[in-house]
């Protein structure tokens, strides 16, 4: 399959910073992502949509002012948590697919911990 | 709004047995996709198998089917010759004309040796 990288795989930040996770597709070119947000041994919740080049839409009850998503072109997505807080921890996992209709590929995910 | 509803928690196998892990889901669509998708500890998701819902056939990937009961809006998977590397949370996902999956809330599966 397709390989989508996510990075950094785990990072650490101080409350009320700002903190960018990175996904890319690597060999293909990748028209949606999707932003998910994950709990310790719970599902996969969608946070967001992101179309090259739109806006991305926010599934409802996430902040679209605190994730920042940026999707400027075919193979990078950008989340950006801003004014992070500890409530913000959490695993947060990308995808990505080429058109509509076809599989979307995981990145491996990236867990992020605000102290 | 489509649901998917996996009921078992946590489920356990011995090595080298069959197990079974269930999903029921909600829908209006005619058209979709349903998945079976397999979270090992290292947490990368990695596709196990799919079906389009207007297969008949079931999906078959090596050690891994799935009874696929489209009236009853069923869609187990089953893993035969159970292997120690096949522990891992298990996520049933649907996915229909939105694009979007939507995932079950897990199943646990430890092997045993």
């Amino acid at each position: 399959g397709a390989v989508v990288s996510q990075h950094p795989s785990w990072v650490i930040c101080k409350s009320g910073t700002s903190v960018k996770i990175e996904c890319r597709s690597l060999d293909f070119q990748a028209t949606t992502m999707f932003w998910y947000r994950q709990f310790p041994k719970q599902s996969l919740m969608l946070m967001a949509t992101s179309n090259e080049g739109s806006k991305a839409t926010y599934e409802q009850g996430v902040e679209k002012d605190k994730f920042l998503i940026n999707h400027a072109s075919l193979t990078l997505s950008t989340l950006t948590v801003t004014s992070a807080h500890p409530e913000d921890s959490s695993f947060y996992i990308c995808s990505a697919r080429f058109k509509q209709n076809t599989e979307a590929f995981f990145g491996q995910g990236t867990r992020l911990t605000v102290v | 709004a489509q649901t998917v509803t996996q009921s078992q928690p946590e489920m356990s196998v011995q090595e080298a047995e069959t197990v079974t892990l269930s999903c029921t889901y909600d829908t209006s669509e005619s058209d979709y996709y349903l998945f079976w998708y397999k979270q090992p500890p290292s947490r990368q998701m990695i596709l196990v198998i799919r079906q389009e819902a207007y297969k008949q056939q079931n999906a078959t990937e090596n050690r891994f089917s799935v009874n696929f009961q489209k009236a009853a809006k069923s869609f187990s998977l089953k893993i035969s010759d159970s292997q120690l590397g096949d522990a891992a949370m298990y996520f049933c996902a649907y996915r229909g004309y939105g694009n979007k999956l939507v995932f079950g809330a897990g199943t646990i599966l430890r092997v045993k040796s």
